[in-house]
């Protein structure tokens, strides 16, 4: 079956431009997340949707904002881009509310902003 | 709260030696355990998770783990590496209860391994 779908792969903004990435769960799966991969900082997680409803939320400004539609594609959106946001964004799905089984990752979105 | 760290950032080691990632990990609660690997230019894949029962855990590639709970430890292992081994691993520890579940992943281990 298909993985998990990042769109694009590739994203070049400039500082104070807006962006939005898409993420395709597994067929299936009710639980997205998404995370922020930097080599400074490593993975953070940004926020977790599960149902349409977000019940998670990391340590991220305003700026970041997301949501998820009832066929469970998920959208993170960005706005007002600084330096900082440049960065692989990673979507993650799961199967289970508790992510009992393990999550399993897109490739990616790296974001780069200039 | 959970914290997860891995004790090497990288480590190089010659294809067909064996290899140990370390995972140290606290937690005020119960937890899963989890180790994934990320090769170049893609996301992280799952290789293997440690939930309950037998404290060694084998996962996909070879790969294998056990979970010591008195250390608070779940160490990554392989008998032999090949190149294509070469890759980021990540551990990562979800609470079993006490709200979040959301996993917390360590900073990576770098793995190198030269013909």
């Amino acid at each position: 079956k298909a993985g998990v779908t990042q769109t694009p792969r590739y994203l070049i903004k400039t500082r104070g431009q807006q962006v939005t990435l898409s993420c395709s769960p597994i067929s299936g799966h009710r639980s997205v997340s998404w995370y922020q991969q930097t080599p400074g900082q490593g993975l953070q997680f940004l926020f977790e949707y599960f149902s349409e409803t977000q019940r998670n939320k990391g340590n991220f400004p305003g700026r970041f904002s997301g949501r998820q539609f009832s066929n469970s594609r998920s959208e993170m959106n960005v706005s007002t881009l600084e330096l900082g946001d440049s960065a692989l964004y990673l979507c993650a799905s799961s199967l289970d509310a508790q992510g009992y089984y393990g999550y399993t990752f897109g490739s990616g979105t790296r974001l780069t902003v200039v | 709260a959970q914290s997860v760290t891995q004790l090497d950032s990288q480590v190089p080691v010659f294809e067909e030696a064996p290899v140990e990632l370390r995972c140290n990990y606290s937690s005020s609660v119960s937890v899963y355990l989890f180790w994934y690997v990320q090769y170049p230019n893609q996301g992280l894949q799952l290789l293997l998770k440690y939930l309950s029962g037998s404290t060694l855990v084998k996962g996909i590639n070879g790969f294998e783990a056990e979970f010591n709970k008195s250390q608070t430890s779940f160490h990554l292992r392989k008998p032999s590496v090949h190149i294509s081994d070469t890759a980021e691993y990540f551990c990562a520890v979800s609470p079993v209860s006490g709200g979040s579940y959301i996993p917390t992943f360590g900073r990576g281990t770098s793995l190198i391994v030269h013909p």
